[in-house]
């Protein structure tokens, strides 16, 4: 079975400061994996994917990730955030023979302070 | 494309009471997913549509909650007599044979 963990529930960081979300998964064959972003009484929108190919993932607002399969992780950075980052964030993991499902994290809520 | 839209944004009910959810997928998506997801919590996967076929269920489906795809468009997900634990937000997204699924803003049902 597919789990993912991500290790920080809260993170606060001031503006323009740089932020590390960071996300671990267990699964014993490949795997894909995404970060949702989700503002208060909305849905989730995707930030980015990774499928395959290049480790280094960019997504949408400055972010992104980088596969790394032998820590099965796949941490979320953005170099400067800004007031309007301040949102929860979610790493998910699906396998494509099981209908894309998607297993999420607890989430971690990125706190951005002025 | 107006995204996935979901009906209603906020139920609140009555241990005991049944209650429908709807959700509009974006229009030209086979794939429906139904997931839920309780405070401080990732999104549960549910039950998942291609076209009007149900390929699965979680086992967190118990026999109260059923969900219908009638004709590979809108779906519909119903919880017979509510229990305050299945006061959640009830999320629906759709996506087109491809790994990127769109989410809707979510049904958030209060069971008092």
């Amino acid at each position: 079975a597919q789990s993912v963990t991500q290790l920080d529930s809260q993170v606060p960081v001031f503006e323009e400061a740089p932020v590390e979300l960071r996300c671990n998964y267990s699964s014993s064959v490949s795997v894909y994996l995404f970060w949702y972003v989700q503002y208060p009484n909305q849905g989730l929108q995707l930030l980015l994917k990774y499928l395959s190919g290049s480790t280094l993932v960019k997504g949408i607002n400055g972010f992104e990730a980088e596969f790394n399969k032998s820590q099965t992780s796949f941490h979320l950075r953005k170099p400067s955030v800004h007031i309007s980052d301040t949102a929860e964030y979610f790493c998910a993991v699906s396998r494509s023979q099981y209908g894309n499902k998607l297993v999420f994290g607890a989430g971690t809520i990125l706190r951005v302070k002025s | 494309d107006t995204g996935v839209s979901q009906d209603p944004r906020h139920k609140i009910t009555k241990r005991g009471q049944n209650v429908t959810f709807r959700c509009d997928p974006i229009s030209e998506h086979n794939r429906l997913y139904w997931y839920r997801q309780t405070l401080g919590q990732g999104p549960e996967f549910l039950t998942y549509f291609q076209n009007e076929a149900q390929l699965e269920k979680s086992r967190l489906l118990s026999d109260r909650f059923s969900a219908e795809r009638p004709k590979g468009s809108f779906s519909t997900l119903e919880i017979q007599r509510t229990e305050q634990g299945d006061s959640a937000m009830y999320l629906c997204a759709s996506s087109l044979q491809t790994y990127e699924q769109y989410f809707g803003p979510g049904t958030r049902l209060t069971v008092t």
